[in-house]
């Protein structure tokens, strides 16, 4: 089955840039009707969606945070990655990746879900 | 980009039935039956409970099971059980091609 996992620094100082990857394995990050997508929670708060980007280069990012972030996929490793610029301490999070299915190919429409998903790996802005 | 409104904690007695409620608009909720729900407990990534409203994945207890109506979609947990004692988020696919979650239930059980 496929596993998604986060890696990256875990202490980023402010106006610097967030960088993460994400690593699938268990399947090819070029199959399949998916985005791949970044999703963050602050400490004690609720989920929110970052972006998402597929393998035929859509790319769909949060209007709030569109400004920086820039998502990519590296299909030879089998990852994709977020960058996010300019933090601020309010950007410290858990920072999720996540494959959203967005076409089910077994009734042929258009779907939206959100599995699996990676651990999650803390992210904290400090100096 | 708003949260979705959902309350911000329910509690129930083991066996009983509790509703979360998740209000959007007609830019969101109201125009798409792409509703899904998510569990998560403390510590954990969020795990998948439905999708497009009322499907529910392989492997999803059928005590739990969603509905829409208008601009609010529901979820329903049927026969609480003290497992089921979680944060619980709403999801849908908003116009312009972006995913807004709810802010986020926390369930009790008592």
């Amino acid at each position: 089955q496929v596993q998604l996992q986060e890696s990256g620094p875990g202490l980023v100082k402010p106006s610097q840039t967030l960088s993460l990857t994400c690593t699938v394995s268990g399947g090819s990050i070029s199959s399949g009707s998916f985005y791949w997508s970044w999703i963050r929670q602050p400490a004690g708060k609720g989920l929110e969606w970052i972006g998402r980007f597929s393998t035929s280069g859509s790319s769909n990012y949060n209007p709030s945070l569109k400004s920086r972030v820039t998502m990519s996929l590296d299909t030879s490793k089998n990852q994709f990655s977020l960058k996010l610029s300019a933090v601020t301490a309010a950007d410290t999070a858990v920072y999720y990746c996540a494959r959203e299915t967005y076409y089910d190919i077994l009734t042929g429409s258009w779907t939206n879900w959100y599995d699996p998903w990676g651990q999650g790996t803390l992210v904290t802005v400090s100096s | 980009q708003s949260a979705l409104p959902q309350p911000a904690s329910v509690s129930g007695s083991p066996g009983q039935s509790i509703t979360i409620s998740c209000t959007g608009t007609s830019s969101d909720v109201g125009s798409y039956n792409l509703v899904s729900w998510y569990q998560q407990h403390p510590g954990k990534a969020p795990k998948l409970l439905i999708y497009e409203v009322t499907k529910r994945p392989s492997g999803v207890s059928n005590r739990f099971s969603g509905s829409k109506s208008g601009n609010t979609a529901s979820l329903t947990i049927s026969g609480l059980q003290a497992e089921d004692e979680a944060d619980y988020y709403c999801c849908s696919y908003a116009t312009g091609s972006t995913l807004l979650f709810g802010g986020g239930t926390k369930l009790t059980v008592l």
